[in-house]
């Protein structure tokens, strides 16, 4: 158990519709990433939060969007789902000390199918 | 840009065997850092190692052993006398320096590793 927690495990819906994906980081960790893994694109990093504003963006689209809040818990939205969304969405998180490399941990996914 | 290579897509071996899976990556970065990863059928991603640029010890964990090449940017990973349990995906990723924003991790496409019982 990594300590990273992510809700709901699966999650089905239709196309166009918005989803959102939960996540809480490991206890004292301050940086949550956002993962999309798909038969396609194969593991793809999406966006990094730290202490609650937005640090790195990768190749996420604009119909999706996160956010950190106070207590450290992110949420990717996801909207006008399409079928290509269909995927399998991981959370990490890492702790940030000065001058040192953390380690970034997973959670157990979000399984997500736009039919 | 990064990138991580992993040429394997899927390696049997029959139980008990020794099985390396290879890793190669491109980077710019004069400090970075590597990482290697389990899949599990599971699903969940399991963090087995992390190596630093200026660092090319090789580690041993039990079974599990990794040799990291700066001269070839090869970081493979052995598992030795291999069980049932070690079926999974295993992926290889690579970081850059530790500086904010640039934390993100590029995957390799994985190697699908199955052992035969």
């Amino acid at each position: 158990d990594s300590g990273v927690t992510q809700t709901p495990k699966h999650l089905i819906t239709a196309t166009g519709q918005r989803v959102t994906l939960r996540c809480s980081p490991r206890s004292g960790d301050l940086s949550v990433y956002w993962y999309q893994q798909s038969l396609d694109q194969g593991l793809q990093f999406l966006i990094q939060y730290y202490n609650g504003e937005e640090r790195a963006k990768g190749n996420i689209l604009e119909r999706f969007s996160a956010q950190q809040f106070p207590d450290l818990h992110s949420e990717l939205n996801l909207s006008s789902l399409e079928l290509g969304d269909s995927a399998l969405y991981f959370c990490a998180s890492s702790s940030r000390l000065a001058g040192v490399k953390e380690t970034q941990y997973f959670g157990p996914g979000t399984r997500l199918l736009v039919l | 840009a990064q990138k991580v290579t992993q040429a394997q897509t899927e390696i049997s071996v029959v139980e008990k065997e020794d099985v390396t899976l290879d890793c190669v990556y491109e980077t710019r970065d004069t400090t970075y850092y590597l990482f290697w990863y389990k899949q599990p059928p599971s699903g969940e991603l399991v963090f087995l190692i992390r190596r630093n640029s200026f660092d090319e010890q090789n580690e041993i964990s039990g079974r599990y052993s990794w040799n990291f090449q700066k001269s070839t940017s090869s970081f493979n990973f052995t598992i030795t006398a291999s069980q049932v349990v070690d079926s999974a995906v295993y992926f290889c990723a690579l970081s850059g320096p530790n500086l904010f924003g640039n934390e993100k991790l590029t995957f390799g496409t994985g190697t699908r590793l199955t052992i035969i019982p």
